[in-house]
């Protein structure tokens, strides 16, 4: 079965600090992913998203992600976190085959917590 | 543009009642939305995928007969779950693909259910 992993669980760093949180996933073919940021006590909201293109993709708040095919990753990067960053970070992938056409699937990873420290 | 209103957002019940959960797609039709749960501090586990005007689709593990999905319209899905207990307390999220120049999911703000 398809997988989304997140290999850290919880991150702390302090502002200033340079982020990058990882993101792989289990089976190739044609994908699009996405990363969703969740602050404390609100819903999830859309960070950024790769369909095709140029692998480098630039989201809001000053995230990036790059799409490494030949490595099924998809991490998350920012320059410079700030205080306001402190919350909990998913990556989703959405498998495209021919059998889910028009029930495509979001499918998670664990989640990944950061908490900046002032 | 592509939201999903989604509540209540919190609910107290008792054990052996059942609880209602709107999802809808406020600006645009939602042929297919899904329903989520999410435990504390955990990742969002998919419950179904709730089409319009078919039977839902569940994730294995999940009780048809518990979580009742009715996706009536092309804006309004709903999750009923019936005769409550402790362990059903959680967060309910649910989600609508959105096609077109702007695909992806947008998400509901969650309910939490609290049982009691």
């Amino acid at each position: 079965a398809q997988s989304v992993s997140q290999h850290n669980h919880h991150v702390i760093l302090s502002e200033a600090a340079s982020l990058e949180l990882g993101c792989n996933y289990s089976y190739g073919g044609t994908v699009n992913l996405f990363w969703y940021v969740q602050y404390p006590g609100q819903h999830l909201q859309l960070l950024l998203k790769y369909f095709s293109g140029d692998p480098l993709v630039k989201g809001i708040k000053g995230f990036e992600a790059e799409f490494i095919k030949s490595k099924f990753s998809f991490n998350l990067r920012k320059p410079s976190v700030q205080w306001s960053d402190t919350a909990e970070y998913f990556c989703a992938v959405i498998w495209h085959f021919v059998s889910n056409f028009g029930n495509e699937k979001l499918t998670f990873g664990t989640g990944t917590r950061l908490t900046i420290i002032p | 543009g592509a939201v999903v209103s989604q509540h209540p957002s919190r609910v107290i019940c008792k054990s052996g009642t059942s609880v209602k959960i709107e999802c809808r797609s406020l600006d645009f039709q939602a042929t297919t939305m899904f329903w989520y749960r999410q435990f504390p501090k955990q990742s969002l586990m998919l419950m179904a995928t709730s089409n319009e005007g078919s039977k839902a689709t569940y994730e294995q593990g999940v009780e048809k007969d518990k979580f009742l999905i009715n996706h009536a319209s092309l804006t309004l899905s709903t999750l009923t779950v019936t005769s409550a207990h402790p362990e059903d307390s959680s967060f309910y999220i649910c989600s609508a693909l959105v096609r077109g120049a702007y695909y992806g999911y947008t998400f509901g703000s969650g309910t939490r259910l609290t049982v009691v």
